[in-house]
Parts: C-alpha cells; sequence; structure tokens
C-alpha cells in the first residue's frame, strides 16, 4: 500500500509569492495534519482536517490555509511568504482526529525555500 | 504552556544503553508519542503511552508516568544506524504537541 506522498518535493519561492502544497493520504485515512518544521526544531501544527472539516489550528498567521477534498487529500497554502516560511512541510494522516490514539504517519515533505 | 522538554543532545557508545528523557504539561493529556527521524527525512513512529509503566518493543522500550508528566525512550544494545533525532510528542486535542527533539549520537 501507498504511504502518505506529498507534492512537490523541493520548491523555491521568493518573498511576496504564493505557494500551494499537496498531501494523498494512506487508503482508508481521514485525518490529515499538517506541520512546520524548521531546521533543528520539531514540527509545528499548523493544521487537522477530518472528513473536510478543520479540526484544529496552531497558532500560525491567516496567511496560512488549507483545506481537505472528498477524496480525504488535503492542500496547504501559504500567501504572501516571507524570509522565514523558508521550512520543511511535513504532511500525516492518520485514521481517525485526536483525542483518542491517533497515529500519524507523515509523508516525505515538501522543502520549501523563499529567497 | 505547552513546552515539551527534552534534552538537544546525547552521545552513547555502539551496544550500550541510552534513555532519553521527556517532560510536559499534564493539561490536556491523551497519549505520548515517540517517533525517530533521520536527517533530511520524515519522523517514523516508534511508540505511544496512554496509560502509566513501561511498553517494551525489541530493542526500544518506552515509559509514561502521567502524574509527574514524564516518559522516557530506553534503547538497548545501540547500533550506529540509531544515530537519529528522537522526538517525544504529546497527543492533545486534535494536535501533536512536539518536543524539539534529542539528537542521538552513536560512537563505535
Amino acid at each position: 500500500d501507498a504511504g502518505v506522498t506529498q507534492s512537490p518535493t523541493h520548491l523555491i519561492k521568493t518573498r511576496g509569492q504564493q505557494v500551494t502544497l499537496r498531501c494523498s493520504p494512506i487508503s482508508g485515512h481521514k485525518s490529515v495534519s499538517w506541520y512546520q518544521q524548521v531546521l533543528g526544531q520539531g514540527p509545528q501544527f499548523i493544521f487537522q482536517y477530518y472528513e473536510k472539516e478543520e479540526r484544529g489550528r496552531g497558532n500560525f498567521p491567516d496567511r496560512f490555509s488549507a483545506r481537505q477534498f472528498p477524496n480525504y487529500s488535503s492542500e496547504l497554502n501559504v500567501n504572501a511568504l516571507l524570509l522565514g516560511d523558508s521550512a520543511l512541510y511535513l504532511c500525516a494522516s492518520s485514521r481517525t482526529s485526536g483525542g483518542y490514539y491517533n497515529e500519524q504517519f507523515f509523508g516525505p515533505g515538501t522543502r520549501l525555500t523563499v529567497l | 504552556g505547552q513546552n515539551i522538554d527534552q534534552p538537544t543532545e546525547m552521545t552513547a557508545t555502539e551496544g550500550a544503553i541510552v534513555q532519553i528523557n521527556c517532560t510536559y504539561q499534564t493539561s490536556g493529556f491523551n497519549g505520548l508519542f515517540w517517533y525517530q527521524q533521520h536527517a533530511g527525512e520524515a519522523p517514523t513512529f516508534l511508540s505511544y503511552n496512554v496509560l502509566d509503566g513501561l511498553e517494551e518493543k525489541g530493542r526500544f522500550s518506552s515509559f509514561l508516568s502521567r502524574s509527574k508528566g514524564y516518559s522516557y525512550l530506553l534503547l538497548k544494545e545501540l547500533q550506529m544506524k540509531d544515530s537519529a533525532s528522537y522526538l517525544c510528542a504529546k497527543d492533545s486535542n486534535y494536535q501533536l504537541i512536539w518536543g524539539a527533539g534529542t539528537k542521538l549520537i552513536i560512537k563505535p
């Protein structure tokens, strides 16, 4: 079975541009979470979606938005890119949303560089 | 706050045992994950503790004390391939709250 897939693998943008990152969860998983990981730090929670509804949002500005589609894939959008948005963006899928056992399986990530 | 604290870096010798500690705030706690992350790769699941006590899984074991807000990951018979960052994460109401990770260096 395919694991979590993300596209693109790498991306270079300039300040002020907009970017869309994509994620396909493991088949049968209905929850997708997005994380930002800066080098040398742990992942920071951005969003969780379950059954196409936003279930949680981390401490990120409104420039960050996301959505989940009927097939449970998801997109993360970041507008008005800043240099500080340069990071590894991880997508993780799980069978359920939080509150109980919700082991998250991670995709390979998208490395975003903002120049 | 939501601080998850773990040591920044640890060094151990091949074949030895190492214990990586993690402390967290007990509010909003549903469970505690441990993940392994090799440089440049995504985190991979190691363990999940909900109840107090030690859970053993091969060379890796994880311990939890909910009242103390404390967990540790125990790695036995260390191998060079165990060189990685080890992250603990608190399962808390629709999100995982992550520590910064402990970089484990294995020396021959």
